[in-house]
């Protein structure tokens, strides 16, 4: 089944403890990115990676980090957590730019 | 910048009775996407569907159907003959061409409660 998946689904943390959202895609999906959802601020983009090595910022970066080592894999890391990063997290990928996205089924992360 | 509005925030219906989501844009690009996502309780995003600028036809899908209107910039949804199970809050997006990031811009959303 053609899917995107991450991982964990729900996680509770403190501040300051380095932690890692897996996202995997197995439709051989070019573009790969990252958003958040907040009442109120809807759905922002995070970062977002056109391929293999090539990453870059969306509208809200401060505090996160991406890799894109596989063409599968698009882990957003949390070096030190903070609690206005409590939020809904989405994983979505395409084709290829102005494609259709496929998210997800989110992480709910609360940091205390 | 791009902007996506959703009047309504929430909207409430009987099963059966249509109903339509409205959703306006603004944007700079002549060549530019619009989708429909629907989020239920579970919280997952669920594509409905993809437009291009170019074609302002409309859409059904079974019960479901878009109406792309450039002169007014707005993409509307109508869900006819509306289920408890289109219980969900829909959000509508655009993505313009020159967009390097593939970014969404996303709408409020609408949430839709369709009582039994």
């Amino acid at each position: 089944e053609a899917q995107v998946t991450q991982n964990p689904r729900y996680l509770i943390t403190v501040t300051g403890k380095k932690l890692t959202v897996t996202c995997s895609q197995n439709m051989n999906h070019e573009y790969m990115s990252w958003y958040r959802q907040d009442p109120g601020l809807g759905l922002r983009q995070i970062y977002y990676s056109m391929n293999v090595e090539v990453t870059d910022k969306g509208d809200v970066p401060e505090g996160y980090k991406v890799s894109r080592k596989e063409k599968r894999n698009f882990p957003l890391i949390l070096e030190s957590p903070s609690p206005n990063q409590t939020s809904l997290y989405f994983c979505a990928s395409s084709p290829g730019r102005r494609e259709t996205q496929y998210f997800g089924p989110g992480t709910r992360l609360l940091v205390l | 910048a791009q902007k996506v509005t959703q009047a309504q925030t929430e909207i409430s219906v009987v099963e059966k009775e249509d109903v339509t989501l409205d959703c306006v844009y603004e944007t700079r690009d002549t060549t530019y996407y619009l989708f429909w996502y629907k989020q239920p309780p579970s919280g997952e995003l669920v594509f409905l569907i993809r437009r291009n600028s170019f074609d302002e036809q409309n859409e059904i899908s079974g019960r479901y159907s878009w109406n792309f209107q450039k002169s007014t910039s707005s993409f509307n949804f109508t869900i006819t003959a509306s289920q408890v199970v289109d219980s969900a809050v829909y959000f509508c997006a655009l993505s313009e061409r020159n967009n390097a990031g593939n970014m969404l811009t996303f709408g409020g959303g609408t949430r839709l409660m369709v009582k039994p």
